[in-house]
């Protein structure tokens, strides 16, 4: 069956680090990617998405790249922010199935 | 433009009591999940609505049940809780003819005593 598996977290960094979570998946035929992010006391909302192999999704300085090859779409930023701080989850469907979301990474961004 | 809303926000109940959580949508869209969200377990499915009419387990369905009022409307109800489905729920729509991306209600906080 279809799973996604991310790196555990918590992940704690400074202000203006660089950041990278990894997010690699299982599935069957072509499976859409995405990463949400859940703020404090709110539902999930998408960050961004890839919808086929070698596609770049990018929103608010985060990037993610549908890598085949390696069956990865890890999440990267180069500046972060405190306003950052969150839990982000990895996420795939393919063809009708239901969304499948990883475990969350949360993230810690201190000034 | 409310999206997806959920109610109630906050609810306490004693083991062995019903309840039912209400999620409705003003987006047109066909189908509906209903989640819940456990430290270190991510997003779990419970059930799930393809289309008005129709509904189907997910990964986690047990001590649930689900009803598709209408195109708008999906409900949860837990008939007897127990300790085990304290939990946020999470309900969720995605439209007919998009890529797959989930629209999320703001969560519903469930303690069962």
């Amino acid at each position: 069956g279809n799973s996604v598996t991310q790196m555990e977290g918590p992940v704690t960094l400074s202000e203006e680090a660089f950041l990278t979570i990894n997010c690699t998946y299982t599935a069957t035929g072509y499976p859409s990617l995405f990463w949400y992010v859940q703020y404090p006391g709110e539902g999930l909302q998408l960050l961004l998405k890839a919808t086929k192999a070698d596609d770049k999704g990018s929103n608010k300085g985060f990037e993610a790249t549908y890598r085949k090859e390696t069956t990865s779409f890890h999440l990267e930023k180069g500046s972060v922010q405190v306003s950052d701080s969150a839990v982000y989850f990895c996420a795939l469907n393919s063809g009708n199935t239901p969304l499948v979301f990883g475990k969350g990474t949360r993230l810690s961004v201190i000034a | 433009n409310a999206g997806v809303t959920q109610t109630p926000k906050f609810q306490v109940l004693k083991t062995g009591q019903s309840m039912t959580l209400q999620c409705a949508q003003d987006m047109n869209h066909n189908s509906m999940y209903w989640y819940r969200q456990d430290p270190g377990m991510g997003l779990r499915l419970i059930y799930y609505s393809a289309s008005e009419g129709t509904t189907d387990k997910g990964e986690v369905p047990n001590g649930y049940n689900v009803s598709r009022l209408n195109k708008r409307e999906f409900s949860l109800r837990l008939e007897s809780a127990a300790p085990s489905q304290t939990s946020v729920y999470f309900c969720a729509t995605v439209g007919l003819y998009s890529t797959g991306e989930l629209f999320f209600g703001e969560g519903s906080r469930l303690t069962v005593l």
